[in-house]
């Protein structure tokens, strides 16, 4: 029972260097997305993508890009690290719109100095 | 943008006390309301799904009512344990957006 895997768990990054965030689901979930966890802040929507092909920003899309070239993947790139990006990012998997359980993967600690 | 408010922001309890916080939200086109548990370190865990106005849902001593009507949706735990320290997240709308959450401390 694979659910949603992402990697890597933690990282350190410099500022303006770039990385790839991991986002795998086996459950044929058609609607995936990516979240960044601030204190005092829950947890706010980075992009998200409801099929292969399809992506969309949420409330905080700026400085990351995301594809979905298949169903089951869905990266999350930082562009140009900056510290402002230091957070924990999930990534979540739904079947549906909205009326369905959303998985989370374990969480990526990322820290930009 | 859907305004999802969420209050108090945190609350501190004795165990034993039963308690109750609020997910706010727009009630036009309502689609459904998510109620997630979230421990630090940890992935939130799925508490219940709503999707009716007059909704009530119930899970050992945490249940849930919605009112699409006016806007918003109870959360209660009844008999607080200290493993029920953790934050409330409610969810809405289709594209899953989320509140600030609600951090209980249940004090033994």
């Amino acid at each position: 029972n694979a659910g949603v895997t992402q990697t890597p768990k933690f990282q350190v990054l410099k500022t303006g260097q770039s990385m790839t965030l991991q986002c795998a689901q086996d459950m044929n979930h058609e609607y995936m997305s990516w979240y960044r966890q601030d204190p005092g802040m829950g947890l706010r929507l980075i992009h998200y993508s409801v099929g292969a092909g399809i992506t969309d920003q949420g409330e905080v899309p700026n400085g990351y890009n995301v594809s979905r070239s298949t169903t089951e993947d869905f990266p999350l790139r930082l562009l140009s690290a900056a510290p402002s990006q230091t957070s924990v990012y999930f990534c979540a998997s739904h079947k549906g719109q909205g009326r369905n359980t959303i998985y989370f993967g374990e969480g990526s600690w990322l820290t930009v100095v | 943008i859907l305004n999802v408010e969420q209050s108090p922001q945190s609350l501190h309890v004795q165990e034993g006390d039963s308690t109750n916080f609020t997910c706010s939200f727009p009630s036009s086109n309502f689609y459904a309301l998510h109620w997630y548990r979230w421990e630090t370190a940890k992935s939130p865990e799925a508490l219940f799904v709503m999707t009716l106005n007059g909704d009530e849902k119930k899970k050992g001593r945490i249940s849930a009512t919605l009112n699409t009507k006016e806007g918003y949706s109870y959360l209660y735990i009844k008999g607080s344990q200290p493993e029920d320290s953790a934050t409330y997240l409610c969810a809405l709308g289709r594209d899953m957006r989320f509140g600030a959450g609600t951090r209980l401390t249940v004090k033994p």
